[in-house]
């Protein structure tokens, strides 16, 4: 079975600065996709960035990228230049490869507030 | 167009009632999905349908019925809910083809049971 874990239940950051949130998730699949999503406070899930286990380029979004590492089963989201507007819930997510649908599992999210 | 809408945005119910909740899209996707969301917490999946059957059962109690009457509406019946049954329901789809992912979320029902 897959696991995703995020191991910062919260963080704090001054507006401006960069911050690494991090992820790790555990399974035996080769094929399979990685998201980030976003979910701020009373407002709707939105995805950030994804990508494909395949691809060894790191995905990258404006200020978001990730630092996608397979071998270590790591996938991290660097936003840069942080925004009040990038207070959220974030949640890291692992998809299987799949002929159709098919269960994302998430992780238990990181709480990230961007102080003024 | 990414856009999954839900109606309605909160609701509250007794343990009697019986609702619906609804959800649409017109991006031609072909898999949706409900989730539970406790606060704090991820979704929890409960259903998901793949061109308009039921392709996955979360093991969810009965009192929650989901139904798709056709590719771009999804419904989830409620009766006889249980207080513990308030949360955010969530509604996502995806294009369910394969080499596609991306599950795009409506921005939920607050369901709360008295």
């Amino acid at each position: 079975a897959q696991t995703v874990t995020q191991s910062q239940p919260e963080m704090s950051v001054q507006e401006a600065e960069t911050v690494t949130l991090s992820c790790t998730y555990d399974t035996s699949e080769n094929n399979y996709y990685l998201f980030w999503y976003k979910q701020p406070p009373s407002r709707q899930m939105i995805l950030v960035i994804r990508q494909e286990a395949y691809k060894q380029q790191n995905a990258t979004e404006n200020r978001f990228s990730v630092n996608f590492q397979k071998a270590a089963k790591s996938f991290s989201l660097k936003i840069s230049d942080s925004q009040l507007g990038d207070t959220a819930m974030y949640f890291c997510a692992f998809m299987k490869y799949s002929l159709r649908d098919d269960k994302i599992i998430f992780g238990k999210g990181t709480r990230l507030h961007i102080l003024p | 167009d990414t856009e999954v809408t839900q109606t309605p945005k909160h609701l509250v119910m007794g343990m009697t009632n019986k609702k619906s909740l609804k959800c649409e899209q017109h991006m031609g996707h072909r898999a949706m999905y409900w989730y539970k969301q406790k606060a704090k917490k991820p979704p929890e999946l409960m259903f998901v349908y793949s061109y308009e059957k039921l392709s996955i059962n979360e093991s969810v109690p009965s009192r929650f019925s989901p139904e798709c009457p056709n590719s771009s509406l999804l419904n989830l019946h409620l009766h006889a809910l249980q207080p513990e049954d308030s949360a955010l329901y969530l509604c996502a789809s995806s294009q369910g083809t394969e080499n596609t992912d991306t599950q795009y979320f409506g921005p939920g029902t607050r369901l709360t049971v008295l």
